[in-house]
């Protein structure tokens, strides 16, 4: 089985804060993506990476950067939180087409 | 790029009935449709998914249905049980390396007993 693991299942942070989401995968895919997720809104693609150092923009992806210096591990950057941002994270990899999920990060700003 | 469009919003249902959800898509490069579906409190899991080469797959209680000229693909869920309840979505992509899944907005599905 693919495990994706995320560092927080659940973080509280404050308005203007620099917050770092990780995702590490242990199946050595080059794919890995963060999605959001919001009631009614469905999964929001933010960014994804097709290999290390490589990064594609979303559909959402203001106000957010993403890091991948190594193959295993993708890092979701809100530079500056605001109380929009307020959301379930996903990160997921896999071969192309085929998704695998995280956990989840359920993050609040306040 | 693409767009996916997911309906109904929610469906309520008896056990024992079917229930379906449809999608349509905008990109006609996309081949691979898959559905997933998340329980309360988990994360999403992927349950079936179709490829453009094929008209309808089945597994078990579940099916797909895809028709490319229309752009628009279905799920059907027959015999539906409580344990079926949950939040479906569909999504579609062009299945090569580079490209991301887009997702619809997904459908809350409640099957009552």
């Amino acid at each position: 089985d693919v495990k994706v693991t995320q560092s927080s299942r659940y973080l509280v942070k404050r308005t203007g804060e620099k917050v770092f989401l990780e995702c590490v995968q242990d199946m050595d895919h080059e794919n890995m993506f963060w999605y959001r997720q919001d009631p009614g809104l469905g999964l929001r693609l933010i960014y994804f990476s097709y290999d290390v150092k490589m990064k594609e923009k979303g559909d959402i992806p203001e106000g957010y950067s993403v890091s991948r210096e190594k193959k295993e591990r993708f890092s979701l950057i809100l530079e500056s939180a605001s109380t929009n941002q307020t959301s379930m994270y996903l990160c997921a990899t896999g071969p192309p087409g085929t998704q695998y999920f995280g956990p989840g990060t359920r993050l609040t700003v306040l | 790029g693409e767009n996916v469009e997911q309906h109904p919003s929610t469906l309520s249902v008896q056990e024992g009935d079917s229930a379906v959800i449809k999608c349509t898509y905008s990109d006609s490069a996309s081949n691979y449709f898959p559905w997933y579906k998340q329980e309360l409190g988990k994360r999403p899991q992927l349950i079936i998914d179709i490829r453009s080469n094929v008209g309808e797959k089945k597994d078990q209680r579940i099916a797909v249905t895809l028709n490319k000229t229309a752009k628009h693909f279905s799920l059907h869920i027959t015999e539906t049980q409580p344990e079926d309840s949950a939040v479906y979505f569909c999504a579609a992509s062009t299945n090569q390396a580079g490209t991301a899944l887009i997702f619809g907005k997904g459908t809350t599905l409640s099957v009552s007993s």
